[in-house]
C-alpha cells in the first residue's frame, strides 16, 4: 500500500513563474491537507480538501495560492507568480474518512524561487 | 487560539541514555499524535493516544496521555543515532475541522 506521494520533490522557479505541486493521497483516503514549513518554523496548516470541495482554506495565503482535489487524478497547490518569500518545504497530508485526527504525510516539495 | 508548547526545544544526548519530551496546553484534546521528522522528509506518524491516562509503547518509546487529555510525554529509553530527528506533537480538537494543532517541537540529537 503505497503512503502518500508528492511531486515534484524539489522545484525551482524564478520570480514571476508558476509553482504546480502535486500531491496522491493514499488510497481509500478522501482527505488531503496541505502545509508549508519554513526553516527553524513549524508546519502551518494551510486548506484541507476532500475530492471536489474545499473544506477549510483559513491558512491559505489570500492571493496567488489555490488548491484544488478533483474527482479524478491528485490534489494541486497552485502558486501563481511566486515571490521568494513563498521559498519553503510544502507537504501534504492525508486521512481516511471517518477518522479525523490521524494524518499520514508524503515526503514534501522544496520550493526554491530564485 | 490553542497554544501548544514542547519542551525541552533542543536536546543533545549520548547514546544510551534515557530522556523524556513533554507536550502541553491549557486546551483539552480530543486525541494526540506524535511525530518524528528527519532533516528533507515528511513527519512520520509514531502514535495516536486518544484516553486519558492512556500508555503506548513502540519498542523503546513510551507516549502518555495525559489524564485530563491536555497533556503528553514521550520517553525513550536507551537512545540510539537512529531516534535522531525532531519530534512534534498534534493533538486534535473535537469540532475543530479535522485540523491538528502543531507545535515547533523537540529538536533530538543522539550522539553516537
Amino acid at each position: 500500500n503505497a503512503g502518500v506521494m508528492q511531486n515534484p520533490r524539489h522545484l525551482v522557479r524564478r520570480r514571476g513563474q508558476e509553482a504546480r505541486l502535486r500531491c496522491s493521497p493514499m488510497k481509500g483516503h478522501s482527505h488531503v491537507y496541505w502545509y508549508r514549513q519554513l526553516p527553524e518554523e513549524g508546519l502551518k496548516f494551510m486548506v484541507y480538501l476532500q475530492k471536489e470541495n474545499i473544506i477549510d482554506e483559513s491558512g491559505m495565503p489570500k492571493e496567488r495560492f489555490s488548491a484544488e482535489f478533483p474527482k479524478e487524478g491528485p490534489s494541486i497547490l497552485r502558486i501563481q507568480q511566486v515571490v521568494r518569500g513563498d521559498s519553503a518545504a510544502y507537504f501534504c497530508a492525508s486521512s481516511p474518512p471517518g477518522i479525523a485526527d490521524t494524518q499520514y504525510f508524503g515526503p514534501g516539495t522544496r520550493l526554491t524561487v530564485l | 487560539t490553542q497554544l501548544l508548547e514542547q519542551s525541552p526545544q533542543f536536546l543533545s544526548i549520548q547514546e544510551g541514555e534515557n530522556l523524556t519530551v513533554y507536550c502541553n496546553s491549557s486546551s483539552v484534546f480530543s486525541s494526540l499524535q506524535w511525530y518524528r521528522q528527519e532533516p528533507g522528509e515528511g513527519p512520520v506518524l509514531l502514535v495516536t493516544v486518544v484516553t486519558g491516562g492512556e500508555v503506548k509503547k513502540l519498542k523503546r518509546l513510551t507516549f502518555q496521555f495525559g489524564d485530563a487529555r491536555k497533556d503528553s510525554s514521550l520517553h525513550i529509553t536507551a537512545a540510539q543515532p537512529g531516534d535522531t530527528g525532531l519530534y512534534l506533537c498534534a493533538p486534535h480538537s473535537a469540532g475543530n475541522n479535522r485540523k491538528l494543532i502543531w507545535g515547533l517541537g523537540t529538536s533530538l540529537a543522539v550522539n553516537p
